[in-house]
Formats: C-alpha cells, sequence, structure tokens
C-alpha cells in the first residue's frame, strides 16, 4: 500500500537561508515518480519539481533540488536562498503505474519564511 | 489562457442541500480528478477519469457523484450535504501516461452550515 510521510508540520527559514523539507513513502513498485507542490494560502497547488525513480540524479529545478535516497525510500526538497514568497504549505506526492491513475499525498509541511 | 478552473470558489450551503461544482481544463489533457482537502490539510482522491470514463472511485459516499460530458470538463455533484464534506475540493488534469504535467485548479471550499 501506498503510503507518504511528512513528519515535519511547521518550518521557518531567515531569507536567503536554505531549507530542506523532508518526505518518506512507502511502495512496493520499482517504478514510481514523486512529486512536490506548494499550496498558496489561496489553496491554488502549484507544481515544483518531480523525481522518477529510475533516476539517480537528483533533480534540480532553479532553486528546487530533491535529495533522493531510494534505498531509504526518502526523498528532501531543498530551496536554496529562500524568500518570503516561499512560504505556503509543500506537499510531496507519490504517483505509481498505472500512471494518470491518482496522486497519494503526504500531510504537508507548512513554511514560514521571514524577511 | 492554458490552466484548470473551477467554479465557485467558495460555497456556503445547508445540510441536506445539493450543490454541484464544475472544472475545466483547457490544457489538452485526457485525465481528470477530483480530490477533497480535509480541514487538516490532508489531501485524498476521490474520482478519476479517463476520456470521459471513470476509471477510479476511491471509497466515497455515495451521495457524491462525478460528472463528464467531455474530456475537458468533469464537474462533481453532491447530493444532501452534509457537516462532515465541509473541506476544499480541488480538480486536478494530467495527460495520462506522462502524468509530470499534473494540474490542479484553485480549489472550491464548501462550508455547509
Amino acid at each position: 500500500a501506498q503510503r507518504v510521510t511528512q513528519v515535519q508540520p511547521t518550518g521557518s527559514s531567515q531569507w536567503g537561508e536554505e531549507v530542506t523539507l523532508d518526505c518518506s513513502y512507502e511502495t512496493s513498485e520499482y517504478f514510481y515518480r514523486i512529486f512536490w507542490y506548494r499550496q498558496l494560502f489561496s489553496g491554488e497547488m502549484v507544481f515544483l519539481i518531480y523525481q522518477p525513480s529510475f533516476d539517480t540524479q537528483n533533480q534540480r529545478s532553479g532553486r528546487y533540488s530533491v535529495v533522493f535516497q531510494k534505498s531509504f525510500k526518502s526523498i528532501s526538497l531543498v530551496i536554496s536562498a529562500s524568500q518570503p514568497e516561499d512560504s505556503g504549505t509543500y506537499f510531496c506526492a507519490l504517483s505509481e503505474p498505472p500512471w494518470g491513475y491518482k496522486l497519494t499525498f503526504g500531510t504537508g509541511t507548512s513554511l514560514l519564511v521571514d524577511p | 489562457e492554458t490552466a484548470v478552473f473551477q467554479t465557485p470558489n467558495y460555497h456556503v450551503t445547508q445540510v441536506g442541500n445539493e450543490v454541484s461544482f464544475n472544472c475545466k481544463q483547457t490544457l489538452g489533457h485526457d485525465t481528470m480528478y477530483w480530490y477533497k482537502q480535509d480541514s487538516k490539510k490532508l489531501l485524498k482522491i476521490m474520482f478519476s477519469y479517463n476520456n470521459k470514463q471513470l476509471i477510479v472511485n476511491e471509497t466515497v459516499p455515495r451521495r457524491f457523484s462525478p460528472q463528464s460530458s467531455d474530456k475537458a470538463h468533469l464537474n462533481l455533484r453532491i447530493k444532501s450535504v452534509e457537516p462532515e464534506d465541509s473541506a476544499v475540493y480541488l480538480c486536478a488534469s494530467s495527460s495520462g501516461t506522462a502524468n509530470s504535467d499534473y494540474t490542479f485548479g484553485s480549489g472550491t471550499r464548501l462550508l455547509v452550515i
């Protein structure tokens, strides 16, 4: 069964600091994908980055990157040079085959970046 | 503009009423979804449609029913709402097999009083 855990319910940082948000998951599939989303205060979910399981290279996209530890079934989102606009709730989500089926979400980490 | 559009943004209704939420995507995707986000921000899949066909129907009360007229539209109807239906309902779409382009709407917040 799929399960996604985000043990940090909240987090904070100062402007310019690097932030790391943790996620662990359970899956019996060999192929899967892990997504990271940020939910704005308006409720909108914004896609940030995703990591396919077959790719051993950590994915990067702008100020976002991940640290993918496949053997531990964990993945961390790293935000470099955090800004107040990065404040929001960050969700980790697991996608398994068949693709286009569903995302299984973690409970989220609420991040506040102080100016 | 290509995106996922949801209406209404907010809806307040009384127990027992029927409500309907609309979702439209202009991304050319072939799969659409409804998720429920509860007061603790937990997001759970409710329904998934691929090319107007229901492919996922998680355990939700029978008063919930999805309605799809074409692959760009997926509405959600709730017959006889209950207080526990108060939540944010998020619509999403993706191009099925690619899946990496999963895109969400901004949500419909329902309050049942």
